[in-house]
């Protein structure tokens, strides 16, 4: 059974900082790894998806990485604002298409 | 956006009552999932659909049951709603499991 951790689980900042967020998982042979962002009572919102063969992929002031040997995968969030608190989540596939979620990095980034 | 839409939005329902929550997808998606999120557990897959009457269960699917009569509708069920059941629901597609797509998911309350 695939399971997932994130590390930390709350994080709160001062505006600018760069950030780094951790996701762990069990299962080494998976197909791609997602991260989403959750704003409070809203829905799960794709921010990268990393392919196994890709070491890693960005998007504006993100930038994830993936390591599958080691069962590891780090966010990275560069010049942090205050619109970027929300909780973020990793999400790996259990088998090939079963997505298995983390329980989140709750993240408050203050002015 | 993905083409997903969640029916009701909110629900307040009664001890022992049935109720049916709908996931609407426009994408024509392969796999379609019902999760619960809950303080704590994080999101929990509760059943998955791999086709038109493909179901199978997930981690959490006591209580619950699911139909999937067309490719675009994906139904879940509590046959006796209990307080237990109180939560927050969010169905989600995915094309061969490469990347998953929420809706805004709908909150129950059990009374």
């Amino acid at each position: 059974k695939q399971e997932v951790t994130q590390i930390p689980a709350a994080l709160s900042v001062p505006e600018g900082e760069n950030l780094v967020l951790n996701c762990s998982f069990t299962d080494s042979a998976i197909y791609n790894l997602q991260w989403f962002r959750q704003d409070p009572g809203k829905g799960l919102t794709s921010l990268l998806l990393i392919q196994s063969s890709q070491r890693e992929q960005t998007s504006g002031r993100l930038n994830a990485s993936l390591d599958k040997s080691s069962g590891r995968s780090t966010l990275y969030i560069a010049a942090s604002q205050p619109g970027d608190s929300a909780t973020y989540l990793c999400a790996v596939p259990q088998g090939s298409y079963i997505p298995t979620f983390g329980r989140g990095t709750s993240l408050i980034v203050h002015p | 956006d993905a083409g997903i839409t969640q029916s009701p939005r909110h629900k307040v329902t009664e001890t022992g009552t049935p109720v049916t929550l709908r996931c609407h997808q426009t994408e024509n998606h392969r796999y379609m999932y019902w999760y619960r999120q809950d303080p704590g557990h994080g999101l929990r897959l509760i059943h998955y659909s791999y086709g038109v009457k493909d179901t199978d269960k997930g981690e959490v699917s006591d209580g619950y049951s699911v139909s999937r009569s067309k490719t675009e509708d994906f139904l879940l069920t509590l046959e006796s709603a209990t307080s237990s059941q109180t939560s927050v629901y969010f169905c989600a597609i995915s094309e061969s499991g490469l990347s998953a797509f929420f809706g805004q998911g709908t909150r129950l309350t059990v009374v």
